[in-house]
C-alpha cells in the first residue's frame, strides 16, 4: 500500500527566502505525482503534475522534481512571498490503481 | 470551464437528519472521487467512480454513507442518519486520462468543498 509523507509539517519563513518542501513515497511504481495548494477554507488547487518518466516541472517560481528510485519529490519555491502562505499537499497516483494517495501537507507561512 | 461544482457550500444539520451532498464534475472527465477532510485524519478517499461505475468504496466509513453517480455529469453523497463525527469538509474531484508525448497521466481537479456541521 502506497504511503506518502510530507516533511516538514509546518514551516514559517521570512519573505524572500527560497524554500524546499519534501514529499516521500514508499512504492516507486507511480503513474504520476501532483502538487496542490490549499488556502484556508478552500479547495485544492493543482500546481504542478509530474509524469512518471519526467524528472521535473516548472511553473513560474515553482519547480517540482521527481526521483522515483529514492521515492522522493521536492517542491521548490523561489523568492517566497506572503501570498504563498498556504498548505501544500502532494498526491501520488500509483500505477494500476489510478487512485491518488495524499500526504498530510506542509503548512507554510511567509511573513513580511 | 466552470470547474468542479459542489453544493451546498455549507450545511448545518442536526444529528439524525439525512444529508445529501452534490457534485457536478468537469465535462469530459471520466473519473470522480469523493473525499473527506478533517484536522485529525487529513484527506481521506471515500469512494471512486470510473465511467459512472463505483470502483472502490472501501473508504466509506459505514453503511450510513452511500454515493451514486446516475450519469456522467452528476453525483451525490448521502449520509443517513448523520452524526456529529461526520462533521468535516467533503470534496469532490474529477480526473480525465490524458496523453502527452511521453505517456498518459491523470490530473485531478477539486471542487470548493462542502463544509458539513452536524450538531
Amino acid at each position: 500500500k502506497q504511503e506518502v509523507t510530507q516533511i516538514p509539517a509546518a514551516l514559517s519563513v521570512p519573505e524572500g527566502e527560497n524554500l524546499v518542501l519534501n514529499c516521500s513515497f514508499t512504492d516507486s511504481a507511480i503513474y504520476n505525482l501532483q502538487w496542490f495548494r490549499q488556502d484556508p477554507g478552500k479547495g485544492l488547487t493543482s500546481l504542478l503534475l509530474i509524469q512518471s518518466s519526467q524528472r521535473e516541472q516548472t511553473s513560474g517560481r515553482l519547480n517540482a522534481s521527481l526521483d522515483k528510485s529514492s521515492g522522493r519529490s521536492t517542491l521548490y519555491i523561489a523568492a517566497s512571498q506572503p501570498g504563498d502562505s498556504a498548505t501544500y499537499l502532494c498526491a501520488v497516483v500509483s500505477g494500476g490503481s489510478y487512485i491518488p494517495t495524499f500526504g498530510r501537507g506542509t503548512s507554510l507561512i511567509v511573513h513580511p | 470551464d466552470a470547474g468542479v461544482i459542489q453544493s451546498p457550500r455549507h450545511e448545518v444539520t442536526e444529528m439524525g437528519q439525512e444529508v445529501t451532498l452534490r457534485c457536478k464534475p468537469i465535462s469530459g472527465h471520466n473519473s470522480l472521487f469523493w473525499y473527506r477532510q478533517t484536522m485529525m485524519r487529513g484527506l481521506e478517499l471515500l469512494i471512486y467512480f470510473n465511467n459512472n461505475v463505483p470502483i472502490d468504496d472501501s473508504g466509506m466509513p459505514e453503511d450510513r454513507f452511500s454515493a451514486k453517480m446516475p450519469n456522467a455529469s452528476f453525483s451525490t453523497l448521502k449520509i443517513q442518519p448523520s452524526e456529529p463525527r461526520d462533521s468535516a469538509v467533503y470534496f469532490c474531484a474529477s480526473t480525465r486520462t490524458r496523453t502527452s508525448g511521453i505517456g498518459e497521466y491523470n490530473e485531478q481537479f477539486f471542487g470548493p468543498g462542502t463544509r458539513l456541521t452536524v450538531l
